[in-house]
């Protein structure tokens, strides 16, 4: 069975600094990968995805996410994090059955 | 374009009643998935509807149920409510599997 695992609950880091949240997944098969955000009190917005090609995959406010299939990881990176990106993250993966798998999620703090 | 639509925002229930939430897609999207996101937790997948049919389901007793209409709309049924089936209540809509797109979701409170 496919299974996430995000290694961090949570992560802190000052502003301005760079961050990495960690996801790997298992599975024997194809994947696409994903990793969600979820701000305070609201649902889940998607981040950024890879279904194929280039294994560098870019969000439009700066994250970025590496799809490593020897490693089976899919970490997300962020050279200067801000105030506003405060919130919780999680790594998903779709199965063959269509089914989205998360992970627990990583609480991003960003301190002053 | 909207997104996805879920209502109620809030819910508060007591032990032993029902309840049904409600889900409108994204316009386009012909599959409707519902997941329980329990405080400090992932999502958990509950079942996905297409055709008005369900094809997919997760590790959830049969007191939850659902529905999807003809406009591709779907509704959650929760029969005998636990103190435990607190939670937040995520609907996701997608026409292919690269494309799903989740509601703000209902906080359900069950006291």
């Amino acid at each position: 069975a496919q299974s996430v695992t995000q290694l961090d609950s949570q992560v802190p880091v000052f502003e301005e600094a760079p961050v990495e949240l960690r996801c790997n997944y298992s599975s024997s098969v194809s994947v696409y990968l994903f990793w969600y955000v979820q701000y305070p009190n609201q649902g889940l917005q998607l981040l950024l995805k890879y279904l194929s090609g280039s294994t560098l995959v870019e969000s439009i406010n700066g994250f970025e996410a590496e799809f490593n299939k020897s490693q089976t990881s899919f970490h997300l990176r962020k050279p200067s994090v801000h105030i506003s990106d405060t919130a919780e993250y999680f790594c998903a993966v779709i199965t063959r059955d269509d089914k989205i798998i998360f992970g627990k999620g990583t609480r991003l703090h960003i301190l002053p | 374009d909207a997104g996805v639509t879920q209502s109620p925002t809030h819910l508060i229930k007591t032990r032993g009643q029902q309840v049904t939430l409600r889900c409108s897609p994204k316009s386009g999207h012909d599959t409707v998935s519902w997941y329980q996101q329990a405080l400090g937790q992932g999502p958990q997948f509950i079942f996905q509807y297409y055709e008005e049919e369900e094809r997919q389901r997760g590790n959830f007793p049969d007191r939850f149920s659902g529905h999807q209409f003809p406009n591709y709309s779907s509704e959650l049924n929760v029969n005998a409510l636990l103190l435990g089936d607190s939670a937040l209540y995520l609907c996701a809509s997608s026409l292919d599997r690269g494309g799903y797109t989740f509601g703000s979701g209902t906080r359900l409170t069950v006291v």
